[in-house]
């Protein structure tokens, strides 16, 4: 079964709005990574956060990772038409399990 | 230009055929895998393979084989015994198999009638 739950299943915004996505999971993690899918396409690398880390940036995302709620987040700032896609959390444990994904919309 | 290829992007097969997915990489990557994507839905493993000529069970590989003869290559192999077998089907690599971030090829979208 799939570890990481993704919330909201999607999100709706408008050009320059933030946006956030929230992970849970169930059981003890290394790192916990995200990924993002434009539709029909592969999947490309985000951000990783390790489990002794608890917040991490690059560029416009911030994500951070609360262990003890087993739960991370992903903000994106001042997002843009382009951001438009399918985001997924993947936890790291004995492999990687990711989620069934955010579907974020990002209107001009 | 270094990256992982697969092909075809769209690929037609009537019921009962087995059909072959391609996937190549040049990153010089130990690790290789395998995930069914179906729509609305997350990734699931089929196989994986830490090193040539070694590969392992992921958590949906009945149906499916696959065969790591080669570091670059690590085919996958849709068999008529899969059930449902029409979904989006991806290729990622990592450096090794482990805490490491994969790099996914562009995915092949099977279909089957």
């Amino acid at each position: 079964s799939q570890q990481g739950e993704e919330d909201p299943q999607a999100l709706s915004i408008q050009e320059g709005e933030n946006a956030t996505m929230n992970c849970s999971y169930k059981t003890s993690i290394n790192n916990l990574q995200w990924y993002r899918q434009n539709s029909g396409r592969g999947l490309v690398h985000l951000i990783l956060i390790r489990s002794n880390e608890r917040e991490k940036h690059s560029g416009r995302l911030r994500v951070t990772l609360d262990t003890s709620k087993k739960s991370s987040s992903l903000l994106i700032t001042a997002s843009r038409a382009a951001d438009t896609a399918s985001y997924f959390c993947a936890t790291r444990g004995s492999r990687l399990t990711f989620g069934e994904g955010t579907q974020l919309t990002v209107n001009p | 230009d270094g990256g992982i290829t697969q092909s075809p992007k769209y690929l037609f097969r009537k019921e009962g055929q087995n059909v072959t997915l391609s996937c190549e990489q040049n990153l010089n990557h130990d690790a290789m895998y395998w995930y069914r994507q179906d729509p609305g839905q997350g990734l699931r493993l089929i196989y994986y393979s830490q090193i040539v000529n070694d590969f392992q069970k992921g958590d949906i590989a009945e149906g499916y084989s696959v065969s790591r003869e080669k570091k670059e290559s690590f085919p996958l192999t849709v068999t008529s015994a899969q059930k449902n077998p029409t979904a989006f089907y991806l290729c990622a690599s990592s450096i090794r198999q482990g805490v490491y971030e994969q790099y996914f090829g562009p995915g092949t979208r099977l279909t089957v009638t």
